[in-house]
């Protein structure tokens, strides 16, 4: 199946600083990509749709200027946690699907704990 | 407004019997359905989908789901549960009509049920 690489797979910051996480597709072109956030009891949380060439689409309730989305080719999108604080810390995962009627394939998630 | 229901928090089977991991959903157009496994502090992993064609799919490690479309259900299930099954377990659904633009639309995803297999 198609493969989505996320990287990093764990990453500690200090409050304040931002971190960048990485969603690759690396055997096919995704001009969508989405990154959700995965919360404590669970679920998965849409927050963006990731569109190459053009601005990111996001899910109400998710700060724009917090959650800097960059898409800048066809297999890679970038989320920026800006000024980080406690409260981001989460499980972040991004997924890409090959074409329209594609399965969504998924990153292996990105582990952020902002102390 | 799509939505996808797994009733279930945790479901707990012995190994060696049968198990269903339980999902219904809403979407306007027609589903475009899947399931997805979790192992922890790892990413998701497709494990199946339906789009059009026989109800019962068959997908990796050996489970299947069965799409009930006068139910609105798209059960996971397995003969035969191994401990290396326990997991987290996600269902999904997709409308599949596509975006004026050309793109799709966002995947919705159930709450996740977590499967306890005990030896």
């Amino acid at each position: 199946g198609a493969v989505v690489s996320q990287h990093p797979s764990r990453v500690i910051c200090k409050s304040g600083t931002s971190v960048k996480i990485e969603c690759r597709s690396l055997d096919f072109q995704a001009t969508t990509m989405f990154w959700y956030r995965q919360f404590p009891k669970k679920s998965l949380m849409l927050m963006a749709t990731s569109n190459e060439g053009s601005k990111a689409t996001y899910e109400q309730g998710v700060e724009k200027d917090k959650f800097l989305i960059n898409h800048a080719s066809l297999t890679l999108s970038t989320l920026t946690v800006t000024s980080a604080h406690p409260e981001d810390s989460s499980f972040y995962i991004c997924s890409a699907s090959p074409t329209v009627h594609g399965g969504a394939f998924f990153g292996q998630g990105t582990r952020l704990t902002v102390v | 407004a799509q939505s996808v229901a797994q009733p279930e928090d945790q479901v707990n089977v012995a190994e060696g019997n049968p198990l269903t991991v339980k999902c219904t959903y809403s979407v306007s157009g027609n589903p475009y359905l899947f399931w997805y496994v979790q192992y922890p502090n790892r990413g998701l992993q497709f494990l199946l989908k339906y789009i059009t064609g026989d109800n019962l799919v068959k997908g990796s490690y050996g489970f299947e789901a069965e799409f009930n479309k006068s139910q609105t259900s798209f059960h996971l299930k397995k003969p035969s549960a191994l401990v290396s099954d326990s997991a987290l377990y996600f269902c999904a659904v997709r409308d599949l009509r596509p975006l004026n633009s050309g793109g799709y639309q966002k995947v919705t995803f159930g709450t996740g049920t977590k499967l306890q297999v005990i030896p």
